[in-house]
């Protein structure tokens, strides 16, 4: 079965609205996440690295004011859209491991903002 | 700095036929090579990883990938592609065994015709 969660799936949001994405691990505590982003026939871009209890390391180019990332629990991580627009429509991806097991990805959640 | 490239954007081939997605990588320290299987509005699924142990590697679905150092490639062969094969195929590389931060080819779309 999943071993990480992400939720929603799907989310539709007007421009200027924050959408928030959250990536569960169900069986293991998540020491590290991490975020992708998939543009439409594109391949997944590392967006960010997040470790429990501490800040996340954005790749160069990613916006830490506009993609916050939180995560404050060692099974839950957050990233949160802030005042999204039609360009940050997109296909973004978790993936989650402890330093025992190997790197799980949650399913997607496919964001349109129109 | 890591790279990986996929030739070839779109693969098609018949039910039946041997299926090879190819995969060249630039490292600057040994690599650590994954395929990755996406199917439509799903996360990513790991198929199979190199991780400096037997060149070549078995993975899951009848997959597997031989690692050949003098060609820096991560070919990806089924000898027999089932319609269920189709799907999104990603190649990444890190410099670590645990799979964090990996960098994705762009990606290969394998179409198989019955």
């Amino acid at each position: 079965g999943a071993v990480v969660s992400q939720h929603p799936s799907r989310v539709i949001c007007k421009s200027g609205t924050s959408v928030k994405i959250e990536c569960r691990s169900l069986d293991f505590q998540a020491t590290t996440m991490f975020w992708y982003r998939q543009f439409p026939k594109q391949s997944l871009m590392l967006m960010a690295t997040s470790n429990e209890g501490s800040k996340a390391t954005y790749e160069q180019g990613v916006e830490k004011d506009k993609f916050l990332i939180n995560h404050a629990s060692l099974t839950l991580s957050t990233l949160t859209v802030t005042s999204a627009h039609p360009e940050d429509s997109s296909f973004y991806i978790c993936s989650a491991r402890d330093n025992h097991s190997p790197l799980h990805f949650g399913n997607g959640t496919r964001l349109t903002v129109t | 700095a890591q790279s990986v490239t996929q030739l070839g954007s779109h693969v098609s081939v018949s039910e039946g036929a041997l299926v090879l997605l190819r995969c060249n990588y630039s490292s600057s320290v040994p690599p650590y090579l994954f395929w990755y299987v996406q199917y439509p509005n799903q996360g990513l699924q790991l198929l199979l990883k190199y991780t400096s142990a037997a060149t070549l590697v078995k993975g899951i679905n009848g997959f597997e990938a031989e690692f050949k150092k003098s060609e820096t490639s991560f070919h990806l062969t089924k000898p027999s592609a089932h319609m269920s094969d189709a799907a999104e195929y990603f190649c990444a590389v890190t410099n670590n065994n645990a799979g964090n931060m990996l960098t994705f080819g762009g990606g290969t779309r394998l179409m198989v015709k019955p």
